[in-house]
């Protein structure tokens, strides 16, 4: 069965701190993987990563890919309290379905 | 540009009602996801429409159900209303159907409660 996994489920960090969240997969013809970002309601887009070994990079925050290992990452660097927030990581697989993770709860004090 | 605009923001149903909802995707996207999102199991896929057609559909049992019009709005229809239905139902928008590597964006949702 597909399932995509995120951890730490949640963290508690403090302004400046670099954070890494990670998300692993198991899916039928992965096609990409997503992270975004949700405040209170609507979550935004980060980044979409389809090949491996290619950093996506966003101010501070940063994403990579390993297609063999099945897993990304996202770091974000000198955090901020604008930061804390819930990151989720998606995957496209082949069946155009989206499988979500549970998502990692970041909370940033200041 | 406008959003992705959802209506209503909130809703209160009672249990054996049915509800519908409502998706206005940006314009000039023929893609709408819906999405149905409660703490304890983060966001879940129910179904993908493009061009008036359902491509996906999730998990869900056959009380949830949807259609997309001519102009991409997109509804989505939930009979027999459960306790367990109460959730943020959110819907997101893009050019493309996912699977072509396009970003999506998402309304603000729609909050149901069940009682």
């Amino acid at each position: 069965e597909d399932k995509v996994v995120q951890s730490p489920l949640s963290l508690v960090v403090h302004e400046g701190d670099t954070v890494t969240l990670n998300c692993s997969y198991e899916v039928t013809n992965f096609r990409s993987l997503l992270w975004y970002k949700q405040e209170k309601k609507a979550p935004t887009f980060l980044f979409m990563l389809t090949s491996s070994g290619i950093e996506k990079k966003s101010g501070r925050l940063s994403s990579i890919l390993d297609k063999k290992e099945l897993f990304s990452i996202l770091n974000i660097t000198a955090t901020q309290t604008g930061d804390s927030a819930v990151y989720l990581c998606a995957v496209e697989a082949g069946n155009n379905d989206m499988r979500f993770g549970a998502g990692t709860r970041l909370t940033v004090k200041p | 540009k406008a959003g992705v605009t959802q209506t209503p923001r909130y809703l209160i149903k009672t249990r054996g009602q049915q509800v519908t909802l409502s998706c206005s995707p940006i314009s000039g996207h023929r893609s709408v996801s819906w999405y149905q999102q409660t703490p304890g199991q983060g966001l879940q896929f129910l179904f993908e429409y493009f061009s008036e057609t359902q491509r996906n559909k999730g998990n869900f049992p056959g009380r949830f159900s949807g259609r997309q019009f001519s102009n991409s709005r997109s509804e989505m229809n939930v009979s027999t209303l459960e306790l367990g239905d109460s959730a943020l139902y959110l819907c997101a928008s893009s050019l493309n159907p996912p699977g072509l590597n396009t970003e999506a964006f998402f309304g603000q949702g729609t909050r149901l409660t069940v009682v």
